[in-house]
Order: C-alpha cells, then structure tokens, then sequence
C-alpha cells in the first residue's frame, strides 16, 4: 500500500490550496480515506474523511465551510482543498487511510504574503 | 470539538515502565473502542501503534500495549528503550464518520 502526495505548496493569504494524494496497493473503494495537518511545532489535527465508495464526507467543525474533501475513483485519488487560507493554515498536510493505517509523506502548505 | 488531554511530557530510564494517559469524554473515548495511539519522530510521518484501545499492527513490538478506562485511554512502554524517545498521540472516534486527536506527550528516555 502507497500514499502518495503531490508537492509543496507556497500561498498567499486569502488564496486557496489543493493537496492531492495518490493511493496504490490496495482496492480504492474498499477504505476511508483521511486528512490530518500538523503545524509546526503543533500536534495533530484531524481536517476530514472521504467514503471512496460513494463519496461521503465529514468535517470537522472548526473547518467546515473552508475544507472540501473529493475523489477522483479511475485516477485512485483524494484531494483536500481549503480556502480562505491565514497564517495559522501553514502546516503539513497528511492522507491517511482507513483508521490511520497508513500515511502519505506529507507536504508542506505554506502561507505568506 | 476538543483535542483529548494528553500530559505534555513524560520520562523514564531505559526498562522502566511508562503510562501516558488520553482524556477524552463520554462522547469520544468513553463511548467508543476506537482509540488509537500514534508514534512520531521529528520530522517523520507518524506511525500508528495501537488501534481498537488494545490491538497492536502487525510489525510493532509488544512492549507497546494499550488500556482504557472509562473517559481516559492508556499507552505503557514496558521495557522502555533508547529508540522509544519520541512524541506519541492519541485519537478516538467521536461518531458521524468525525475524529479527534490528542495534544500529544513528548517522551524522554533518561
């Protein structure tokens, strides 16, 4: 099983952010996918979770209105987009799958003027 | 909704044993049996070590164990090791497909 996430991101305050993350080794249909961000020096914070097997999401509600979760099933891919991005967004942004097993490598969201 | 209460440090001498608490509440860790514990090196992805309170992953050592208790959920490092210096967080189902992780301990092996 691989998680792999598309590169680091630079952005301006107030612009929008899209991470994608691209799943192998395993059926794409059959497990939840996550996302966790990490700020730096910070702890974990989960940011939602996409149903691949029609496309159900959840968010937490600090993020709702500012996170969206989608999925692409023939390319086996889940992005997160979230807008609106400040200072306090700058973090690592994770996919997990199903309750944590496996993780993606990370990538860095920065936001700057 | 709340992140779970974790100590922020915790330390031991290489064999001893070590117990660091998750404090959820009746909505999250006392309700379900999906906790989970994580390990993270800095700068490295973490790696999950417990899942479902108590199972360990295939791969991770059985010094790692898990408890729960009512509101609070348990990892004790038996045997603690050099290697085991690291930050270790918690996280809990919360109902309707939500998650919720803990503020994370920092441990330290003396």
């Amino acid at each position: 099983i691989q998680l792999v996430q598309s590169g680091a991101e630079v952005k301006k305050p107030g612009a929008s952010v899209k991470v994608s993350c691209k799943a192998s080794g395993y059926t794409f249909t059959k497990s939840y996918m996550q996302w966790v961000r990490q700020a730096p020096g910070q702890g974990l914070e989960w940011m939602g979770i996409i149903n691949p097997d029609g496309g159900g999401t959840s968010y937490p509600q600090k993020l709702q209105g500012r996170v969206t979760v989608t999925m692409d099933t023939s390319a086996s891919t889940v992005d997160i987009e979230l807008s609106n991005l400040t200072s306090d967004d700058t973090a690592m942004y994770y996919c997990a799958l199903g309750a944590f097993d496996y993780w993606g490598q990370g990538t860095l969201v920065t936001v700057s003027s | 909704q709340s992140a779970l209460t974790q100590p922020p440090s915790a330390s031991g001498s290489p064999g001893q044993a070590l117990t660091i608490s998750c404090t959820g509440t009746s909505i999250n860790v006392g309700r379900y049996d999906y906790v989970s514990w994580f390990q993270q090196y800095p700068g490295k992805t973490p790696k999950l070590i417990i899942y479902e309170v108590t199972k360990r992953p295939s791969g991770v050592p059985d010094r790692f164990s898990g408890s729960k208790s009512g509101n609070t959920a348990s990892l004790t490092v038996s045997g603690l090791q050099a290697e085991d210096e690291a930050d270790y967080y918690c996280s809990s189902y919360t109902g309707n497909n939500n998650y919720v992780f803990g503020s994370g301990t920092k441990v330290t092996v003396l």
